[in-house]
């Protein structure tokens, strides 16, 4: 298994403004996927972060609104720019367990309020 | 496209009846299936996958959940709750690329 800490938590934040969170693993990954789920929603996938290339984003994330930088194995980050209320959601980072199968490990997650 | 439907958004039951949770996938004669729970405040875990062979699934915190073909079912069950199990429980299927695609969840309330 897989553990991912993320960071921040849970975070309050005001229109207009960007937050960065950040997650690491344990161990080395391939691929690392960052999802959205808002308030009484489902999980949502935004995009997918493989190291050494672009984030492939899913229809409806674009990158201006959603950069991800993706350093090395480990480590993978998600900036949530120019935020909204809208945007108020919890932002989960996941790994994958087993090769294309879909079967995920996830971070507990950032939750954010934007005011 | 791919799609996993939770026809019930919110399921109320008594400590110690039986639970059953509906999922339908929509997706591949071979899918890729799973169930999440989500507890208040925390991450998501994995209760249990079906990949192939038995239908019949085990999982954690004894859960089970039953692969039906010819109803593009996956539904899960456990035959007598404990209040510890008042949580929001996603059903998934997996594409062959990897991704997961989630249901809308259904949130369960246990009452004493």
């Amino acid at each position: 298994s897989a553990v991912i800490s993320q960071k921040p938590s849970r975070d309050i934040c005001q229109r207009g403004t960007s937050l960065t969170i950040q997650c690491q693993v344990d161990s080395q990954v391939t691929m690392m996927f960052w999802y959205r789920q808002q308030p009484g929603q489902s999980l949502t996938l935004i995009a997918t972060a493989n190291q050494g290339s672009e984030a492939t984003y899913e229809s409806g994330f674009v990158i201006d609104k959603f950069p991800i930088s993706r350093p090395n194995l480990t480590f993978s980050t998600l900036t949530v720019s120019n935020m909204s209320p809208e945007d108020s959601s919890i932002y989960l980072c996941s790994v994958p367990t087993a090769a294309n199968t879909g079967e995920l490990f996830f971070g507990e997650g950032s939750r954010l309020t934007v005011l | 496209a791919q799609s996993v439907t939770q026809p019930d958004i919110h399921i109320t039951v008594s400590e110690g009846a039986s639970l059953e949770l509906r999922c339908n996938y929509s997706y591949g004669a071979t899918p890729y299936l799973f169930w999440y729970v989500q507890s208040p405040g925390q991450g998501l875990q994995l209760l249990l996958k079906y990949f192939s062979g038995d239908t019949l699934v085990q999982g954690i915190k004894g859960f089970e959940a039953e692969f039906k073909r010819s109803q593009s079912s996956f539904n899960l069950r456990k035959p007598s709750v404990h209040w510890s199990d008042a949580a929001e429980y996603f059903c998934a299927e997996s594409d062959s690329w990897g991704k997961l695609q989630f249901g809308a969840g259904t949130q369960v309330v246990v009452t004493p």
